[in-house]
């Protein structure tokens, strides 16, 4: 089991302001981090896979980095949107398919 | 192109019963593994069928099984249900065998178990 951590747990932001989040996971036998965003009630949706130490990939208003020397990832969000509000989850990936998640950050933008 | 289907979306099983889910991987995906959330629980991993075998299996106890088919289609089962197995579980499928590549999730079969 794979110790990946989440922070903030939750987030409020007025529209139109920038955000970002932190993953943290173990940096041995590391794979492939994933970010996904989750709304109630629908699935998870892939927002990015990174898997080399400095990457970086972006969706639009969203970025992520990547430092696999350290075991962090940063997932930012520039001018934030009402429809932006879900729970944003990382999960690493040490090899076959299967994913170890954080907890998630909650993220709340109000109008 | 279908997503990843998952049935039956709401279920209400008694202690004691068992359960049956099922999975349809998008199509040409030979991967499919299965979650579990449970409240203030981030997902937690079951298992992974790679064509039809099973590569890993997550901690839990053996109440919890799974199987692919030859269509790639997965179900899993869990037997002797108690209460905490309440949860959400998910469906996830993926096109490779080993690499950073996406990972599609379904949107979850709801299990309250009364």
């Amino acid at each position: 089991i794979l110790n990946v951590e989440q922070s903030p747990q939750s987030l409020h932001v007025q529209e139109g302001d920038s955000t970002n989040f932190t993953c943290s996971f173990p940096s041995s036998n590391f794979y492939a981090l994933h970010w996904y965003r989750w709304e109630t009630a629908k699935s998870p949706e892939a927002l990015f896979v990174m898997t080399l130490n400095g990457d970086e990939k972006k969706k639009g208003r969203i970025s992520a980095t990547l430092n696999t020397k350290e075991g962090y990832s940063y997932l930012y969000i520039k001018g934030s949107q009402p429809e932006d509000s879900a729970t944003y989850l990382c999960a690493s990936q040490t090899g076959a398919n299967n994913l170890f998640f954080g907890t998630g950050t909650r993220l709340t933008v109000i109008p | 192109k279908a997503g990843v289907t998952q049935t039956p979306r709401y279920l209400i099983k008694t202690r004691g019963q068992q359960v049956t889910l099922s999975c349809s991987p998008i199509s040409g995906h030979r991967s499919v593994s299965w979650y579990q959330q449970t409240p203030g629980q981030g997902l937690q991993f079951l298992f992974e069928y790679f064509s039809e075998t099973q590569r890993n299996k997550g901690n839990f106890p053996g109440r919890f099984s799974g199987r692919q088919f030859s269509n790639s289609r997965s179900e899993m089962n869990v037997s002797t249900l108690e209460l905490g197995d309440s949860a959400l579980y998910l469906c996830a499928s993926s096109d490779r065998q080993n690499s950073g590549n996406t990972i599609y999730f379904g949107e979850g079969s709801w299990l309250t178990v009364v």
